[in-house]
């Protein structure tokens, strides 16, 4: 069955210092991963998907198909950055004509000054 | 566009009560998707919608949870009777399916607040 799991409930850093969000799957097809960000009061929202292969805020995330992870990195946290953060993994469903999105239970990141 | 529309904001009822949560979808969005959120057990999709049709309902956690979509603009969650347990965050999300790969961001509401007393 399909699962994501973030290990940690909540992070705790300094303004400045590396900060990794980590993220595993269970997904014996070509995982497709996401992390969605919810800052406070406002929506859940889309922060970075692998595919894209792209940085968003200074935020990264490598897929290892290996260690089935898809951890979330930025190298200097910045007090702007405290938000909840899902990780979430795209599963076809339906013969592969439709889909959904399993999510993590979340990680709360607090960056303090 | 304002985004994705739910209503109410926060809602308290007592246990026993009929509850109906209400959203409205991004104009033009195929897929509607209703999630809960609790502290225990994270975010949970509850059942999703494609093009008002209901795909894949097995997130409902019983009875006396249903959901519907009239039509694309419209759909809602209901709980009947409620049940303390009940209280979370129900979140609405739609999104549009580009071509044949399921790579679609999904746009989040900003949820209802639910508490049964």
């Amino acid at each position: 069955a399909q699962r994501v799991t973030q290990p940690e409930k909540l992070l705790s850093v300094f303004k400045g210092a590396p900060v990794e969000l980590k993220c595993n799957y269970s997904y014996s097809g070509s995982p497709e991963l996401f992390w969605y960000v919810q800052y406070s009061r406002q929506r859940l929202q889309l922060l970075l998907r692998h595919i894209s292969r792209e940085s968003i805020k200074g935020f990264t995330a490598d897929l290892n198909k290996g260690e089935t992870s898809f951890h979330l990195k930025k190298p200097f946290a910045q007090e702007e950055d405290s938000a909840m953060y899902y990780c979430a993994l795209n599963n076809p469903i339906s013969g592969g004509s439709n889909y959904k999105l399993t999510f993590g239970k979340g990680t709360l990141l607090t960056v303090n000054p | 566009d304002a985004g994705v529309i739910q209503s109410p904001r926060h809602e308290v009822t007592e246990m026993g009560q009929e509850v109906t949560l209400r959203c409205k979808p991004i104009s033009g969005h195929d897929y509607l998707f209703w999630y809960r959120q609790t502290m225990m057990r994270g975010l949970e999709l509850l059942i999703y919608f494609n093009n008002n049709v209901p795909i894949d309902d097995s997130g409902m956690p019983e009875d006396r949870f249903s959901a519907k979509m009239p039509n694309a603009s419209f759909s809602t969650l209901k709980i009947q009777p409620s049940e303390p347990r009940d209280s979370a965050v129900y979140f609405c999300a739609s999104s549009l399916r580009r071509g044949p790969l399921p790579t679609d961001t999904q746009y989040f509401g900003p949820g209802t607040r639910l508490t049964v007393l």
